[in-house]
């Protein structure tokens, strides 16, 4: 079982504050990095995939980066809204192994 | 667009009884998969299919049963269900067209199993 740790487990954050979290990951075997978005009641819903060493994604006010060699990636958003409340999931695919999925860090927007 | 459709959305069952999970995905993808959600734990994946014909094992497999006689449907068999198997059961399907790795997983609605 590949160890994957997202930190920190719960955010509260006010609104129109910008901040981050992270997924770390052994870096040996690395192929991929998914983010999910996972709001209360639905289903997760995929954010970004990344593969490459120094990759950096955006969709709107979130952006994510990926570190392979240090095993890290960074989840950003910019100005939170109360509609970003929501766990974000990253799951990295190592080798020939599935997804593994991180525990998530459960954001919290306070207006 | 109905994407994956899991029903039930809810069950509550009694030790020792059998049930089936049903999922359902209209996108054309060879793989799909089932995971389970429990609390302070990631999704871990329980059975999974690239094709029709086609099943593996995940990472806890056991009291589970899969098949796959379609590309649409890949129902998931509680044999007897046991307490332990209570949790919220996710099916995902994707395509395989640039390699799992890289293409993005749809999950279905999810749904909440309790056993007594």
């Amino acid at each position: 079982i590949l160890n994957v740790e997202q930190s920190p487990q719960s955010l509260h954050v006010q609104e129109g504050d910008s901040t981050n979290f992270t997924c770390s990951f052994p870096s040996s075997n690395f192929y991929a990095l998914h983010w999910y978005r996972w709001e209360t009641a639905k289903s997760p819903e995929a954010l970004f995939v990344m593969t490459l060493n120094g990759d950096e994604k955006k969709k709107g006010r979130i952006s994510a980066t990926l570190n392979t060699k240090e095993g890290y990636s960074y989840l950003y958003i910019k100005g939170s809204q109360p509609e970003d409340s929501a766990t974000y999931l990253c799951a990295p695919k190592f080798g020939n192994e599935k997804l593994t999925f991180g525990t998530g860090t459960r954001l919290t927007i306070i207006p | 667009n109905a994407g994956v459709t899991q029903t039930p959305k809810f069950q509550v069952l009694k030790t020792g009884q059998s049930m089936t999970l049903q999922c359902a995905q209209d996108m054309n993808h060879e793989y799909m998969s089932w995971y389970r959600q429990d609390p302070g734990m990631g999704l871990r994946l329980i059975h999974y299919s690239v094709g029709a014909g086609i099943t593996d094992q995940g990472e806890v497999p056991n009291g589970y049963n899969v098949s796959r006689s379609t590309t649409e449907d890949f129902p998931l068999r509680l044999l007897s269900a046991a307490p332990s198997q209570t949790s919220v059961y996710f099916c995902a399907s994707s395509s395989l067209k640039q390699g799992l790795a890289k293409n993005i997983q749809y999950f279905g609605a999810g749904t909440r199993l309790s056993v007594l």
